[in-house]
């Protein structure tokens, strides 16, 4: 039962360096969302894909891309880090885009970018 | 626009005592609200939510809810907590006219043997 998968767990940039967080989920939900962690901030929403095909905008998005590849995946990418990028990244899903369904979220990748 | 405030940061308690975790929203429409859990280096785990009819919520691992429209607040409490219990607290709110979830700052509980 693997719910929503994130990889990688760990990663170390340096100033500049680009990067593709991967999310991939099994339960067939039609919305995903990206979110970062940071201390005493809680988790602020970077993008969401509503469905296959669309994506918004969240709070904080500057600085990032996302690509709905399809209806299991959705990914981040990092054009060219910088260390206020420092964070902890969670994907998660929901089903068919709903606001009274639940969040379900990976287990998060840990970035730090020197 | 919603918003979600957390009032305590830090709540430590001791084993087998009750706890209240205070979450109060804002918000010019109807809301959804929620509690989840993030145990340390984990994704966050949904405890209880609230969509319509009973106030009073009840969720895993012992925990409850109460919304209260009022005071725009949905305080979680548990009537004696485990050492288990130690965690990150997270409330968070969606609206029934978006998609998009917003979360409070959250609350690390820390449970003293």
């Amino acid at each position: 039962n693997a719910g929503v998968t994130q990889t990688p767990k760990f990663q170390v940039l340096k100033t500049g360096q680009s990067m593709t967080l991967q999310c991939a989920q099994d339960m067939n939900h039609n919305s995903m969302y990206w979110y970062r962690q940071d201390p005493g901030m809680g988790l602020r929403l970077i993008y969401y894909s509503a469905s296959e095909g669309t994506t918004d905008k969240g709070e904080v998005p500057n600085g990032y891309n996302v690509s709905r590849l399809n209806k299991r995946e959705f990914s981040l990418r990092l054009e060219s880090a910088a260390p206020s990028q420092t964070s902890v990244y969670f994907c998660a899903s929901s089903e068919a885009g709903s606001e009274n369904s639940p969040l379900h979220f990976g287990n998060g990748t840990r970035l730090t970018v020197t | 626009a919603q918003s979600v405030t957390q009032l305590d940061s830090q709540v430590p308690v001791f084993e087998e005592a009750p706890v209240e975790l205070r979450c109060n929203y804002s918000s010019s429409v109807s809301v959804y609200l929620f509690w989840y859990v993030q145990y340390p280096n984990q994704g966050l785990q949904l405890l209880l939510k609230y969509l319509s009819g009973s106030t009073l919520v009840k969720g895993i691992n012992g925990f409850e809810a109460e919304f209260n429209k009022s005071q725009t607040s949905f305080h979680l409490r548990k009537p004696s907590v485990h050492i288990s219990d130690t965690a990150e607290y997270f409330c968070a709110v969606s609206s029934n006219t978006g998609n998009q979830f917003y979360f409070g700052t959250g609350t690390s509980l820390t449970v003293i043997p």
